[in-house]
């Protein structure tokens, strides 16, 4: 079946510092991965995404994902943090044999320090 | 602002009652979904519509249904409400069936139920 895991429901990073969102996923064939962030009361907004070729992808707002075959992941990074950004992110994974339906993750809260 | 419209923004009613939420694509796309987001199940594929047909069906209880217009609208009608479907009903649209496309979300109808 169809899955996508996010370890951690609650990551605080202080401003400045770097950031890392893991992204794990089961699926039985190419994967299309997405990030999406929404902010508080906001709808979803895409940060990227990964359909094929170069496996590091970069998106909006300084942040790029590393897409690893190998190891299931398609984890989210930032060299450093606004606290703009503060929000919660999501990873989906896209079914694409069944008509176009993402299955999301449980979404990572992330708290920036001043 | 994804292009994609929704409403009303919120919603507030009685158990039992019907609500029906409505959804403008981007101008253009063909293909409208709908997810609802609620604290316990996170976010959840409903239902996906292309050119006035269902294409996929997800975790969409019989009390709910939906339709997309000749004007590529789409509504969601959820009926018999029960405080558990208190949730964020997220809308959804891209240009054709689904496969290997990017998903542009609204800014989503919150429900209440009382």
């Amino acid at each position: 079946a169809q899955s996508v895991t996010q370890p951690d429901i609650h990551i605080t990073v202080s401003e400045g510092a770097s950031l890392e969102l893991r992204c794990n996923y089961s699926y039985g064939a190419t994967p299309y991965l997405f990030w999406y962030v929404q902010s508080p009361g906001q709808g979803l907004q895409l940060l990227l995404k990964y359909f094929s070729g170069d496996t590091l992808v970069q998106g909006i707002k300084g942040f790029e994902a590393e897409f690893k075959r190998s190891q299931s992941s398609f984890n989210l990074r930032k060299p450093s943090v606004h606290w703009s950004d503060a929000a919660e992110y999501f990873c989906a994974v896209l079914v694409y044999n069944q008509g176009g339906k993402l299955i999301f993750g449980q979404g990572t809260e992330l708290s920036v320090k001043p | 602002d994804s292009g994609v419209t929704q409403t009303p923004k919120h919603l507030i009613t009685a158990t039992g009652q019907r609500v029906t939420l409505r959804c403008s694509p981007r101008s253009g796309d063909l293909s409208v979904y709908w997810y609802q987001q609620s604290l316990d199940q996170g976010l959840q594929f409903l239902i996906q519509y292309y050119n006035g047909e269902e294409r996929a069906k997800g975790n969409i209880l019989e009390r709910f249904s939906a339709q997309q217009f000749p004007d590529l609208h789409s509504e969601l009608n959820l009926s018999s409400l029960e405080l558990g479907d208190s949730a964020l009903y997220f809308c959804a649209s891209s240009p054709q069936t689904g496969g290997q496309e990017t998903q542009y979300f609204g800014p989503g109808t919150r429900l209440l139920v009382l």
